[in-house]
This record gives C-alpha cells, structure tokens and sequence, in this order.
C-alpha cells in the first residue's frame, strides 16, 4: 500500500498569515497521464471532508484562491495565502493512483 | 443538489452484523465508483472498500476483507455496505463517497456504527 506522510501533525496559524502543510508518498503519485493522483481534503469539525484541490494542483469549484497545491511525484504542498477563521479544521492528503486509496494522517489547523 | 444519505448505523454487540445504506440523489451512480471510507472517533480517515460503476469489480481494505460486503442497486441509486463479525475496531463513522477528483468528490454526512456490549 501507499504510505502517505502529513507534516506537522498540529499547526497553529495567525489570521491574515500564510500556512503550509507538507505531504510525502511513499511512491511516485505521477500517472503516465502526467497527473499527479493527489487530493488535499479538510473537514472542519463536526463535518464531512470537502475536497479544496484535485489532481494535485486544481482547485475544486468554489474553493477559495487564498488554496494552492504543488508538488509532483512523492512531495506534494498545499498552501493557504492569508489564513481566515474559518480554514480551521484537519487538512487530509489522499493518493488515489492505485488502491486501496490512501490517507494522510492529517494536519490540525487551529487558530493562535 | 448532489447528496448521499447514509442510514442503518447503530449499536450492535461484538460478533452481530449491520447492512448500511447510501441513498444518492443528484447524479447517477450507475457512471462512478463508489467508496465507503470510516472515520474511527477522534482519528483520521480511513478508506474502506468500493466497487465499480457496474458492479462486477470489488476492492476491500485488508482489515475488512472476508467480513464486510460492498454492492449497489443502480436502479434504486443506492450502495450497501454489509458488516459481518463486528468487533471493537469497527467503531467508526462511516462515510459513502464517490471519489473521483474529475468528476468531483461527493461525501455523506457518516453514519456511526458503535460495536459494544
């Protein structure tokens, strides 16, 4: 199975600062298609996850632009520009190249 | 509006069964995988078995495999979950999602399944 490596487990953020959150594969996400099967959900608390970005670098409808992914391969990033109020949540990294689809252990995002 | 509806979560004793449903409006699920995924409480995500658009391909997490059973009525637009020989570890809510980033991620609100005596 993939493994998929979030880091760092718990980040606290200032509003109107950037944050950023790290997740490594164990093995290249990179298709033959040229996509990276990599997908960056959040669950805010007592929700289900809503995806934010697909395919490594796309932003989902009606997610806001402050979202960005890069990375290629195994190390993938997803950056928030300016952290609002309502980004608290756990942000999960999931590969979904080959199965059983695979989770990131998530990313505690909570307010200073 | 695109939803799925989880139900058929409860309590149930070690070693008892429960069948979870996911009734689905808003698209078709006879053109998407589908997956179920759990969710134990206060942990991550963890993915738990789909099945192919037409049913004929099934793909179980080894924890789950030989115990629980995943199917789908496309007529009625519904996906199942079978759980057999329930223990402790089964406790989760238990989410249905189809999961294709193309197309668009679509989750359920869960269902919690509790496996106590």
């Amino acid at each position: 199975d993939i493994v998929m490596t979030q880091s760092p487990l718990s980040l606290p953020v200032t509003p109107g600062e950037p944050a950023s959150i790290s997740c490594r594969s164990s093995q290249s996400l990179l298709h033959s298609n040229g996509n990276n099967y990599l997908d960056w959900y959040l669950q805010r608390p007592g929700h289900s996850p809503q995806i934010l970005i697909y395919l490594a670098s796309n932003r989902a409808s009606g997610v806001p632009d402050r979202f960005s992914g890069s990375g290629s391969g195994t190390d993938f990033t997803l950056k928030i520009s300016r952290v609002e109020a309502e980004d608290v949540g756990v942000y999960y990294c999931m590969q979904a190249l080959e199965p059983p689809t695979t989770f990131g252990g998530g990313t505690k995002v909570e307010i200073k | 509006e695109v939803q799925l509806v989880e139900s058929g979560g409860g309590l149930v004793q070690p070693g008892g069964s429960l069948r979870l449903s996911c009734a689905v409006s808003g698209f078709t699920i006879s053109g998407h995988w589908m997956h179920w995924v759990r969710q134990a409480p206060g942990k991550g995500l963890v993915w738990v078995s789909r099945i192919s658009s037409d049913g004929s391909t099934t793909t179980y997490a080894d924890s789950v495999r030989g115990r629980f059973t995943i199917s789908r009525d496309n007529a009625k637009n519904t996906v199942y979950l079978q759980m057999n020989n329930l223990g402790a570890e089964d406790t989760a809510t238990y989410y249905c999602a189809r999961l294709n980033a193309v197309a668009g991620p679509v989750w359920g609100q869960g269902t919690l399944v509790t496996v106590s005596s």
